[in-house]
């Protein structure tokens, strides 16, 4: 696609459910990563995987964190046993290997909502 | 520990007025510094991306600095618009592959008419 999707755009889950979150990344970008934005914060890096080369996961913030690639396209960020605190934008950034250099895209966001 | 820090955390100016964003960072070393614009409920775009040996780079009436010897840059807004007001990123990168980037907590700009 023309730009990087996540979806759904919201999602309001009760503390303790599972969630999961989707990301497609601009086709051909090797390279794709997973930030959380809590509000009034800055981004804060949580997984990034680049081809087929083992992810850095060292943003995760607990075992309930997990994320997954397949095929080199579509991403999977699950949350399990949600907490309040898991409640943020989960923003997810795409780019060509080289091009990391210069620019990632963006998408819109996941905004989720743990009551 | 890398670090970019942003100022002001928030600003609210008058329509068609100028401002100017401020950016320090003590990444190092350093490969770039690209400054986002965020509008509410959307992803960050890039506006700028500069590099080690540039001093200024300019998208419309967005112009970003760069000093590498102070490890500051900052961000002037021309002739501001309603549009413009969202909140504004200073990222700078390491040099490398992977998660090589440092987000500041980004300034909230109102512009209001």
């Amino acid at each position: 696609g023309a730009g990087v999707s996540q979806s759904p755009s919201n999602k309001v889950t009760e503390k303790g459910k599972d969630v999961e979150l989707r990301c497609d990344p601009i086709s051909g970008h090797t390279a794709l990563y997973w930030y959380r934005q809590s509000l009034g914060q800055g981004l804060e890096f949580l997984i990034y995987f680049q081809g087929n080369s083992a992810p850095d996961k060292s943003g995760l913030p607990s075992d309930r964190f997990s994320a997954e690639r397949t095929g080199g396209s579509v991403s999977t960020l699950t949350i399990q046993r949600t907490q309040q605190e898991d409640s943020a934008v989960y923003l997810c950034a795409s780019s060509l290997v080289l091009q990391g250099h210069y620019g990632y895209t963006f998408g819109s966001g996941t905004r989720l909502t743990v009551v | 520990k890398n670090q970019v820090e942003q100022s002001p955390q928030s600003l609210i100016i008058l329509e068609g007025k100028n401002c100017t964003l401020q950016c320090n960072y003590t990444v190092s070393p350093f490969s770039n510094l690209r400054w986002y614009k965020q509008d509410t409920g959307r992803g960050p775009v890039s506006l700028t991306i500069m590099t080690f040996s540039e001093n200024t780079k300019s998208n419309g009436r967005y112009t970003a600095t760069l000093d590498a010897d102070t490890k500051q840059s900052s961000l002037h807004i021309t002739a501001s618009q309603l549009s413009d007001s969202a909140s504004y990123i200073c990222v700078v990168r390491a040099p490398g592959a992977g998660n090589m980037l440092t987000f500041g907590g980004g300034t909230r700009l109102m512009v209001k008419p």
